[in-house]
C-alpha cells in the first residue's frame, strides 16, 4: 500500500512557541491530504483538508489562523500549531489518498504534540 | 452529513473466539466503508474495506459484511489472537462528501490469551 510519512513524530515545546508539522506521500502523489487531531482514547477528529495549491478548507470549530496548513507540493502538506497552547496537546495524524477524490486513505505515523 | 454510529465500544474475548463490531450510517449516498486497525500510539492501518457494490468480503481471519439496505456494515475476525488486540474504527465516505470518511467513535477489542 501507499506510504505516508510524518514529522517529527513528537514534539515538546513551551507556551508560545509555533510548531510545524509535516506530512508526505512517498510513493504517490496526493491532491488532497487530511489532517486530524486524536484525543486518548477517542476517535479520529477532522481538523481540515488540505488542497494542493490552493486554501485549505477548514472544519467548524477550528481556527484557521490558529493551524496553518500549506500543501505546497503533490507530496507535501504542513501544519503549524501557531502561538502553542496546553490546550493543543494532542495526537496529530495526517492522511492521503493517491490522486484526486480517492476513498481510500493512508495514515502518517502521527505527531504526538505536548504544550508545556 | 453523514453520522456513523460504532458498536460496542469495548470488546473482550478469549483467544480463538470471533469478534464482531457493527457500524450503522445514515447517508445513503455513501459507498466506500474502510475499517482501521490502531494499536496504541500508533497509526490507523487499513485492514480491510468494501464497496457498495458488493455484499461481502472476506480477507482470511477478517470479513466485513454491508446490508445497504439497512445501512449498516459489520467487521468480523475469527479465531482471535492476543495481537488482534487494538482499537478498530469504521468510517464511511461518498463521492459528494468529497470522499472524506467519517469515522465512528471505536472499539476497543481485547483479546485474552
Amino acid at each position: 500500500g501507499a506510504v505516508v510519512s510524518q514529522h517529527p513524530s513528537r514534539v515538546i515545546c513551551k507556551s508560545g512557541t509555533s510548531v510545524k508539522i509535516e506530512c508526505r506521500s512517498l510513493d504517490f502523489q496526493a491532491t488532497t491530504m487530511f489532517w486530524y487531531r486524536q484525543f486518548p482514547k477517542q476517535s479520529l477528529m477532522l481538523m481540515a483538508t488540505s488542497n494542493e495549491g490552493s486554501k485549505a478548507t477548514y472544519e467548524q470549530g477550528v481556527e484557521k489562523d490558529k493551524f496553518l496548513i500549506n500543501h505546497a507540493s503533490l507530496t507535501l502538506s504542513t501544519l503549524t500549531v501557531t502561538s502553542a497552547h496546553p490546550e493543543d496537546s494532542s495526537f496529530y495524524i495526517c492522511s492521503a489518498g493517491e490522486g484526486a477524490n480517492t476513498d481510500t486513505q493512508y495514515f502518517g505515523p502521527g505527531t504526538r504534540l505536548t504544550v508545556l | 452529513g453523514e453520522n456513523v454510529e460504532q458498536h460496542p465500544s469495548t470488546l473482550s474475548v478469549q483467544e480463538g473466539d470471533s469478534a464482531v463490531i457493527k457500524c450503522t450510517y445514515s447517508d445513503s449516498a455513501s459507498n466506500y466503508f474502510p475499517w482501521y486497525k490502531q494499536e496504541l500510539g500508533k497509526r490507523p492501518q487499513l485492514i480491510i474495506d468494501i464497496r457498495s457494490n458488493v455484499g461481502e468480503k472476506k480477507d482470511q481471519r477478517i470479513a466485513v459484511t454491508l446490508n445497504k439496505t439497512a445501512k449498516h456494515f459489520s467487521l468480523h475476525i475469527t479465531e482471535t489472537q492476543p495481537e488482534d488486540s487494538a482499537v478498530y474504527f469504521c468510517a464511511a465516505s461518498s463521492p459528494g462528501g468529497s470522499y472524506i470518511p467519517t469515522f465512528g467513535r471505536g472499539t476497543s477489542l481485547i483479546v485474552h490469551p
